[in-house]
């Protein structure tokens, strides 16, 4: 594809509810970051992958909170038992290099949670 | 630890004037050093990058940025500002190595262009 897509673009949830938000990197990018944006701030890294292996998942707010990337390209933030303080937009992006050398981001996934 | 600090959350320039939007890091190595503009409802856009060489750095849609080390900066400059340009900017930082992954954005300036 032309860019970083993510799906859905708009998710409202009942606190409680699980979500999944999914993004497709740029075909053949090794690297791809999830951060949180909550509102009025800047992105806040959440986790990291390298094809498939999550080298760092230390801005994971909780363990409700978890990621895959199981063919190193499509991944999959899961957030469980959806509280308040998780609203915010979830960014993806996607580098061809194996560090945040120029990293392309997605549209976002804004959460809101009721 | 790497941080960013954008001291400036609003600013409000004239079309044509010139802008600067400053940017502070802090970084215990040499670091990458990032600008992005991010349109309202829209992802981030890469604008310039700095990883080496030559402190000025040159960007897409006419912004260039220069590095001091000096003074821990890396302010994004245009000469000429077009109202199509009043978006939000972000500054990061990231780094080589063990925290190649991570990237830590400022909390962004908002530039509002007036006619």
């Amino acid at each position: 594809g032309a860019g970083v897509s993510q799906s859905p673009r708009y998710k409202v949830a009942k606190r409680g509810q699980d979500v999944a938000l999914r993004c497709d990197p740029i075909s053949g990018h090794v690297s791809l970051f999830w951060y949180q944006q909550a509102l009025g701030q800047g992105p806040e890294f959440l986790t990291y992958f390298q094809n498939e292996a999550q080298l760092d998942k230390s801005g994971l707010p909780s363990d409700r909170f978890f990621a895959e990337r199981p063919e190193g390209s499509v991944s999959t933030l899961k957030i469980q038992r959806t509280q308040q303080e998780d609203s915010a937009v979830y960014l993806c992006a996607s580098s061809a290099a194996r560090t945040a050398y120029e990293q392309y981001f997605g549209p976002g996934t804004r959460l809101t949670v009721t | 630890a790497q941080s960013v600090t954008q001291p400036d959350i609003h600013i409000t320039v004239s079309e044509g004037a010139s802008l600067e939007l400053r940017c502070n890091y802090s970084y215990g190595a040499t670091p990458y050093l990032f600008w992005y503009v991010q349109s309202p409802g829209q992802g981030l856009q890469l604008l310039l990058k700095y990883f080496s060489g030559d402190t000025l750095v040159q960007g897409i849609k006419g912004f260039e940025a220069e590095f001091k080390r000096s003074q821990s900066s890396f302010n994004l400059r245009k000469p000429s500002v077009h109202w199509s340009d009043a978006a939000e900017y972000f500054c990061a930082v990231g780094g080589y190595n063990t925290n190649a992954g991570k990237s830590t954005f400022g909390d962004g300036t908002t530039l509002t262009v007036k006619p």
